[in-house]
Order: C-alpha cells, then structure tokens, then sequence
C-alpha cells in the first residue's frame, strides 16, 4: 500500500526566508513522488516529480526537494519565500504498479507568507 | 492549448437526486481520472478511464460511475445523492494510460443540500 503523510498542516516564514514543507511516504514498489500546489479557486499545478533519476528534483518557481530512500522523505524547499507562494501544498505518491495517475494525496499544507 | 475543462464550475443538488459532470482533456491526451476533494482534504483517486474502459478504481462506491467518450473526453455520474457527497470534483488527463504526468482541471464544486 502506498501513502503519504505531510507532517505539518499549516507553515507559516516571513518573505525572503526559506521554506521548508515536510512529507513522508510509504510505498510498497518504486515510488513516483510529486509535490502539487493548490491557489484558491485554481486546479491543482504540477511544482515537480521523482522518477527514479536524480534525488534531488528541480521544480518551477524556484522549489526543490530531495529524495531521502533511507529516511522515506520527501521534503519541498524554496530558499526565499515569495508572496505569491502562499497556497495549499499536496504531496503525492504514486507507484509502477498501480500507474503514474493513481495519485495517493497527502492532506496538504497549508502555507502563509507574512509580509 | 486549452487545458483541462470541466463543466460545469458548481451545482447544486437536492439529496437523492442524480448528477453529471463532465471532462476534456488537455489536447493530445487520452487518459482521464477523476478525484473528490472534501472541504480541507487532499483529493481522492475516484477511477481512471482509459481507451474507454474505466481501467482503475479506488475505494468509492457504485454509485459513482463514468463514461469516456471516442474523442477521450469524460463524464462522472453520482446517483442517490447523499449530503457527504459535496465536495470538489477534479479531473486530471495524461498520455498512454497513466504513464505520463497528470494536468487538473480547476474542478466542478458540488453541494448537496
């Protein structure tokens, strides 16, 4: 069975600072692992992908996040905060043996940027 | 390129009553899945249509069903419907049946009342 688990709800930085969004997963096979982020009133928006190549995945708008087989991590970084980034971040698994679009969501984190 | 469209953007049912909602996918996709996102959850994976045939499902009862058309657009059918029902309905198509990366549609919202 696969799942993840997003290990803060809501995350709040000061613009300019760094951002950290913490995720764990569990899969049974190889997992494909996304980061996906949510505006109000928009679709969900691809940030990155891992699929088995380089552990650490350059994603758009500056975040990146690193692959940890050993720790089952997942976690999403941007160096400096922007306040365009405040919205709702999943982190989702997936695995080759049930197909890349059975997405498994996290609960989501909820960022907030103070000005 | 149009993206994902879904239609339409809300609704509103009475419980009991029966509802669709359509997908289209982004041009040059043939695969559609479809989610429900409960108000402060993460979506859930309903089913995937695939080459007209619903190829996955996950953990949703029969009262959810779908349909995918020759032109790889979809539909998603609820019927009897419950309160528990309202949420965010998101479509998401890819290429070659799940391999590719999933694009979202910006979601149907439907109320149950």
């Amino acid at each position: 069975a696969q799942s993840v688990t997003q290990l803060d709800s809501h995350v709040s930085v000061s613009e300019g600072t760094p951002v950290l969004l913490r995720c764990n997963y569990s899969s049974s096979y190889s997992p494909s692992l996304f980061w996906y982020v949510q505006h109000p009133n928009k679709g969900l928006q691809l940030l990155l992908k891992y699929t088995s190549a380089a552990t650490l995945v350059k994603g758009i708008n500056g975040f990146e996040a690193e692959f940890k087989k050993s720790e089952t991590s997942f976690h999403l970084t941007k160096p400096s905060a922007h306040m365009s980034d405040a919205a709702e971040y999943f982190c989702v698994v997936s695995d080759k043996r049930t197909g890349a679009n059975n997405l498994f969501f996290g609960t989501g984190t909820r960022l907030t940027i103070i000005p | 390129d149009a993206g994902v469209t879904q239609s339409p953007t809300h609704l509103i049912k009475t419980r009991g009553q029966q509802v669709t909602l359509r997908c289209s996918p982004k041009s040059g996709h043939d695969t559609v899945s479809w989610y429900q996102q409960a108000l402060g959850q993460g979506p859930q994976f309903i089913f995937q249509y695939y080459e007209e045939e619903e190829r996955q499902r996950g953990n949703f009862p029969d009262r959810f069903s779908g349909h995918q058309f020759p032109n790889y657009s979809s539909e998603l059918n609820v019927n009897a419907l419950l309160l528990g029902d309202s949420a965010l309905y998101l479509c998401a198509s890819s290429f070659g049946g799940g391999s590719g990366s999933a694009f979202f549609g910006q979601g149907t919202r439907l109320t149950v009342v």
